[in-house]
Parts: C-alpha cells; structure tokens; sequence
C-alpha cells in the first residue's frame, strides 16, 4: 500500500486567499483525521471522520476551515479566507477500527503571507 | 488542561545512556496509550503501545504505564544518534480511535 497520500507537500498562499489541501487514506481504513502542528501548540485534532461521516469537528479553530469526505478514499480541508497564523504543518492520518494505530501522511506545509 | 502533557525540555544524552521520556494523562477514561517518533521535517510513526499497567519491552523501548498516577513512559535503552527526534505520547479512549497527542520532547543523542 502507499500510504496515506496528501498534496500538496508545500503550499505559499497570500493572505485572503483560498486553500484546499488534499488526503488519500490508506485502503480499507474507516477513519480520517486531520492535524495541525505548529510549534507553540503542537499536534491539534482538527476534525475526524468514520466511515465518511465527521464525528467530531470541534478542533477546527473557525468557521473559515471546513472539512469533507465525499467517499472512503478522498478527504479536503478548506481554509477560506486563509490567514498568516494558519502557517502550520497540516497532517492527515487514517486507521482502522478496532486497530488504534494511526498511520500519518507526509504533511502539506502551509505558509500564509 | 491538556488531556496529555509533555512538559519536559529538550532532552540531551550522551551515546550509548539511557533515555527517559515521562508523560501524563488527564481522562482516567483514557486505556491505550502510543509513543510515536517525528523526525524533523518528517511525519509521526508510531513504536510503542501499551494498554495494561505494568512494563512492555520492545527491543531498545520500555514503556511503562501507571493508570493510578496516570502516567505513561518511554525509556530507550543504549541510545543512537538515530534516536535523535520529537517523542510524542498519545492516548485514546477504548472504542474510539481518536488520539490526542502531547506537545512532545525533542531528544538529542550526543555522539
């Protein structure tokens, strides 16, 4: 298998603008989360989803950050209007039930100027 | 207050010592626990879990859960420059495979 796949690796956005960020999970996993790394606060749960249905959103700081799993193999998280201090590492990870074990992707980099 | 907190500095050892990592938990619902390694730049893997009080080994790794203190471990035995990385400790509620992470602790092995 892959992995969990995410893209873009690096992403340099101008204040204002829109982002979207993008998450493959690893096959037959029913369970996406998505977290931010900065390092004053370090790994935040975001939102996390089972079975394409998000079950707790309550990490996400905003209203302009947004999340979707249309199907079992694709997740985005949205950030609009983007700000500097979302400049973070942004990872998204996948398990199964019943196996704690999350397996993370290799991160997008999000710099906000 | 953080449901898992690090809050232990940088972490220097000389090659070839004993490393050790503390960390604690603040939901006494709380029943597994994970230490996942981040090298700089790279993402989270994961190399020990442990669910019952008491001591696991796994090669050069010992952790150590305590869920009356609430309080999990990580030692690493005859420490490698390899070794050099961001320890992050994790726990999870049985059930629910949501994680919630330390800040973590960098640890430097001096050659």
């Amino acid at each position: 298998d892959a992995g969990v796949i995410q893209s873009p690796r690096h992403e340099v956005t101008e204040m204002g603008q829109e982002v979207t960020l993008r998450c493959k999970p690893i096959s037959g996993h029913d369970y996406l989360f998505w977290y931010r790394q900065t390092m004053m606060r370090g790994l935040e749960l975001l939102i996390y989803f089972n079975n394409n249905v998000p079950i707790d959103d309550s990490g996400m700081p905003e209203d302009r950050f947004s999340a979707k799993m249309p199907n079992a193999s694709f997740s985005t998280l949205k950030i609009q209007p983007s700000e500097p201090r979302d400049s973070a590492v942004y990872f998204c990870a996948s398990s199964t039930t019943g196996n704690t074990e999350a397996f993370f992707g290799q991160g997008t980099r999000l710099t906000v100027v | 207050q953080k449901e898992v907190e690090q809050n232990s500095g940088p972490l220097s050892v000389p090659e070839g010592a004993i490393a050790s990592l503390n960390c604690t938990y603040s939901d006494r619902g709380s029943q597994s626990f994970f230490w996942y390694r981040q090298y700089s730049g790279k993402s989270p893997e994961l190399i020990m879990s442990i669910y019952s009080n008491g001591d696991k080994e796994d090669g050069r790794f010992t952790a150590q859960l305590n869920k009356a203190s609430q309080y999990v471990s990580l030692l690493i035995r005859d420490s490698q420059p390899s070794d050099s990385a961001t320890y992050l400790c994790a726990s999870s509620y049985y059930g629910n495979n949501r994680l919630a992470f330390g800040k973590g602790n960098q640890v430097v092995v001096i050659p």
